[in-house]
């Protein structure tokens, strides 16, 4: 049971706009910013957004992130088959003291 | 350019040991913290352990806290993961990633390295 709630899964199709939440609590999200990570299939994850809604050098504008209270939002336009990964979030838990994530979205691209 | 390189990982036996490394370059080693964050097969991350940047502080999961501990050699650019008493649950690929802020960001992660707890 992750501290974080994604949904297990998202899909849709090439070209269109997906968004993957992210609901915690006012000791994490709600205090704390949050990043969000892509893991494609067999690979370490990768980071896509920090600080809520900033993108990393080389991340393009197709990803975005946004934070309200205690969730947090990842949204991606312009779907592409290459998107096809699973997507966490993650932040810094004040109470338990520990980096914690969510239990990971898979996203499909039908 | 920032790597991480992970080894160490492997097949032990429940109750038996193994240390992980992970060798950072590209950058200011020495002043960064550090995680390990561990994954189960098909599962999702979870956070295992943290070094501050002097190895003054460190912290555990509840899960390994006392099987577990962490260790960096700046010197050497290396941070370490011994493990003690595995069990079967241990049985994850363990990455290894630089932070950022204060737990709340990783920007670069090792490739991860395996570690199989079986009989």
């Amino acid at each position: 049971q992750s501290v974080l709630t994604q949904p297990p899964s998202v899909s849709a199709a090439p070209g269109q706009k997906v968004t993957i939440s992210c609901s915690g609590s006012s000791s994490n999200i709600g205090n704390n910013y949050v990043s969000w990570y892509q893991q494609l299939p067999g690979t370490a994850p990768k980071l896509l957004i920090y600080d809520n809604n900033k993108r990393p050098s080389g991340i393009p504008d197709r990803f975005s992130g946004s934070k309200s209270g205690t969730s947090a939002t990842l949204g991606i336009t312009g779907l592409q088959t290459g998107d096809e990964a699973d997507y966490y979030c993650g932040t810094w838990d004040s109470s338990l003291s520990e980096a914690v994530f969510g239990g990971g979205t898979k996203l499909t691209v039908l | 350019e920032v790597q991480l390189v992970e080894s160490g990982g492997g097949l032990v036996q429940p109750g038996g040991s193994l240390r992980l490394s992970c060798v950072a370059s590209g950058f200011t080693f020495s002043s960064y913290w550090m995680y390990w964050v561990r994954q189960a097969p098909g599962k999702g991350l979870v956070w295992v352990s943290r070094i501050n940047s002097d190895a003054s502080s460190t912290s555990y999961a509840d899960s390994v806290k006392g099987r577990f501990t962490i260790s960096r050699d700046n010197a050497k650019n290396t941070v370490y993961l011994q493990m003690n008493s595995l069990r079967a649950e241990d049985t994850a690929v363990y990455y290894c990633a630089r932070d950022v802020r204060g737990g709340t960001c990783h920007d670069y992660w090792g490739q991860g390295t395996l570690v199989t707890v079986s009989s």
